[in-house]
């Protein structure tokens, strides 16, 4: 299995809505990333978890509140947002935050979930 | 930090005519370079990599190049196909983040 699954697909909500998005990956990974990605733009880093414990937060805004429930698991769970906010939130696992042996940080992505703030 | 730089950010072919796309980094110590495709709709998709110590690697109609002493790289795709129309993004790792340069919308013409 070598994919990343990430849900919902879409996801509408409101400014005052409490929502999360999950991303699920079986290749025995040990670091898992949200990215935010606006549209005709590349992938912005927003978190790190490696051995599920947050090792990165690129200053991202509090009402974005990543989980790592386990090592296969990462939820972001949204609170709060703002219409600024819409855009495709996509998840990624590599082997390990430094890139294992090889030292290159093979990221698999999700497909996304793309974000509608009204 | 890291910064990237894609060049160029479209590029319309004839199908079966070659695609290139140029990057350079800034910082001289990132050492794994990828490149990704990412077709609309769907999450970007790794198509081919390089690490710092090879200077060129083919897989089939793609090949990557690297100039370390330039501080560039290139994606170059052969017989072009429709199938290949996409958004092509190059990155380079430093430390634990990759630094992805701005894109380019590849358009495959029939």
């Amino acid at each position: 299995d070598t994919e990343v699954t990430q849900t919902p697909k879409h996801l509408v909500m409101g400014m005052t809505n409490k929502k999360s998005l999950k991303c699920e990956q079986h290749m025995g990974h040990r670091a898992m990333y949200w990215y935010k990605q606006k549209a005709k733009k590349p992938p912005e880093l927003m978190f790190v978890y490696s051995y599920e414990k947050l090792s990165i937060n690129e200053s991202v805004p509090s009402r974005f509140s990543p989980e790592c429930p386990n090592s296969s698991l990462l939820n972001l769970h949204l609170h709060a947002l703002q219409p600024e906010d819409s855009a495709l939130y996509l998840c990624a696992s590599s082997q390990d935050r430094q890139g294992g042996h090889s030292g290159a940080n093979v990221l698999t992505f999700g497909a996304g979930s793309r974000l509608t703030v009204l | 930090g890291e910064n990237v730089e894609q060049h160029p950010s479209t590029l319309s072919v004839q199908e079966g005519d070659s695609a290139v796309i140029k990057c350079t980094y800034s910082d001289s110590a990132s050492n794994y370079f990828p490149w990704y495709k990412q077709e609309l709709g769907k999450g970007p998709q790794l198509i081919i990599d390089i690490r710092s110590n090879v200077g060129e690697k083919k897989d089939q109609r793609i090949a990557v190049t690297l100039n370390k002493t330039a501080k560039h790289f290139s994606l170059h795709i052969t017989e072009t196909q429709p199938e290949d129309s996409a958004v092509y993004f190059c990155a380079a790792q430093l430390d634990y983040k990759l630094s992805f340069g701005a894109g380019t919308t590849v358009t495959v013409r029939a």
